[in-house]
């Protein structure tokens, strides 16, 4: 019954270097959402997978930020020639199907990068 | 654009008596509301949802209240804990062709004082 795991819990980056999020949402789980929390302030919707395809990504920055959720493996978010303003919270989320329709989510802990 | 809004970053109470959280929203075309709560260094938890055709939504000591005319809801803790102390998150979605994408309040932190 593990939850949803998001690794590393604590990232810390130089500008201009690359940062990857990885995500394994709940078992039996086939949504998977990224948010994205400044200081001071509440979640922000960045981007909604399933399995090999990207559903919703209109809260994606247009560029730098990637997201893919392989056949295989964990959900990943992928910030390239990071900045100073990328510092944030990364949370990622799942759900089943079903409850998607709701907004009823599971979130992980959550990854916190600091870009220096 | 906030279309979710928490006016009140903070709130405290003393164990034993009700918390109210409020949360306004502009957008009429939002179906369900839901209300999360996190702690320190933690994810979010969903704590209790509506959809917009209710106005009433209770489980245990939690119940959320929408109206819908003055596109405002609220949360009500009865009675509060000190295990309730955490930052409450207000947050609306689409509903039918929701694609999970949640539209959060700054969230409103909560202490409740033994």
């Amino acid at each position: 019954n593990a939850g949803v795991m998001q690794n590393p819990r604590h990232l810390v980056r130089r500008r201009g270097q690359e940062a990857r999020l990885r995500c394994s949402p709940m078992k039996g789980h086939s949504h998977v959402y990224w948010y994205r929390q400044l200081p001071e302030e509440g979640l922000k919707f960045m981007v909604y997978l399933q399995k090999e395809n990207i559903i919703d990504e209109s809260g994606m920055p247009k560029e730098r930020f990637s997201a893919e959720f392989p056949k295989e493996g964990p959900s990943i978010l992928r910030i390239q020639q990071v900045v100073r303003g990328d510092s944030a919270a990364y949370f990622c989320a799942s759900s089943p199907p079903w409850l998607a329709y709701t907004g009823e989510l599971f979130f992980g802990e959550g990854s916190r990068l600091t870009v220096l | 654009d906030q279309q979710v809004k928490q006016n009140s970053p903070s709130l405290s109470v003393q164990e034993g008596r009700i918390s109210i959280l409020n949360c306004d929203y502009t957008n009429s075309m939002f179906d369900y509301f839901l209300w999360y709560k996190k702690y320190p260094a933690e994810g979010p938890t969903f704590l209790i949802s509506i959809s917009s055709i209710k106005d009433k939504n209770e489980d245990g000591r939690f119940t959320v209240f929408l109206n819908k005319s003055a596109k405002h809801l609220s949360l009500h803790i009865v009675p509060s804990q000190p295990g309730d102390s955490a930052v409450y998150f207000c947050a609306a979605s689409y509903g039918s062709g929701n694609t999970g994408k949640l539209i959060f309040g700054q969230g409103t932190t909560l202490q409740v004082k033994p």
